[in-house]
């Protein structure tokens, strides 16, 4: 396991239908963040987990948004519903938390979304 | 809540200039502060990570300051090159990010 890898690279849809991304974190790490990305901006922060908890989300995140990792290593962001406004690049990143510190933060190559 | 800023928005410098790229941030309760750089369509790559303890870090041609007090980070490039052309990003506590500094080389 060399990094945080992202599945699918590139997913175009039709709006209204839903749409799931896999991350597969570095093994060890306990953090696992989701982010989306438009262009020229920065990443956006949508949630986070500490192993399998969910410990933040972001206001911004709708209900269509839910994100999963059930067993505390790989996470699904699934998007229901899709809306043309959904169209950007979702990244993922995980780390290593010591107490509580967070550690350095490593991302995925991100999986773009495009709504039709 | 956490604001990150990050000027100038872009940058075009000839090749062989020594830079400064500027990251501000807003609470001065954080862990650590990381500077990424980003290529068009990429991911994140990270270059420093400055712990709340230190003052700066260096990695080869970059080093990156870290004043706490004063909510501010520097990101210095020696000696840039055309290869340094990207977009470089700072991230604070949560991990919040800037907007990014788009920085163009040219030969």
């Amino acid at each position: 396991d060399t990094g945080v890898s992202q599945d699918p690279r590139h997913k175009i849809t039709k709006r209204g239908q839903n749409v799931t991304f896999r991350c597969d974190p570095i093994s060890e790490h306990n953090r696992l963040y989701w982010y989306r990305q438009t262009l020229g901006q920065g990443p956006e922060f949508l949630t986070y987990f500490q192993n399998e908890a969910q410990l933040e989300k972001s206001r911004l995140l709708s209900d269509r948004f839910s994100a999963e990792r059930p067993k505390g290593s790989f996470s699904t962001l699934e998007i229901q519903r899709t809306e043309q406004g959904d169209s950007a690049m979702y990244l993922c990143a995980s780390s290593l938390v010591h107490l509580v510190a967070p550690g350095e933060l490593f991302f995925g190559e991100g999986s773009r979304l495009t709504v039709l | 809540k956490q604001e990150v800023t990050q000027i100038p928005a872009a940058l075009s410098v000839p090749e062989g200039e020594n830079l400064v790229l500027n990251c501000s941030f807003t609470d001065s309760a954080i862990y650590n502060l990381q500077w990424f750089r980003q290529d068009p369509g990429k991911g994140l790559t990270s270059l420093l990570l400055i712990q709340s303890s230190q003052r700066e870090q260096t990695s080869g041609r970059l080093n990156a300051s870290l004043d706490k007090s004063s909510g501010r980070s520097t990101l210095y490039i020696a000696a840039s090159q055309p290869g340094d052309s990207a977009t470089y990003l700072c991230a604070v506590r949560d991990m919040r990010f800037g907007a990014g500094t788009r920085l163009t080389v040219k030969p």
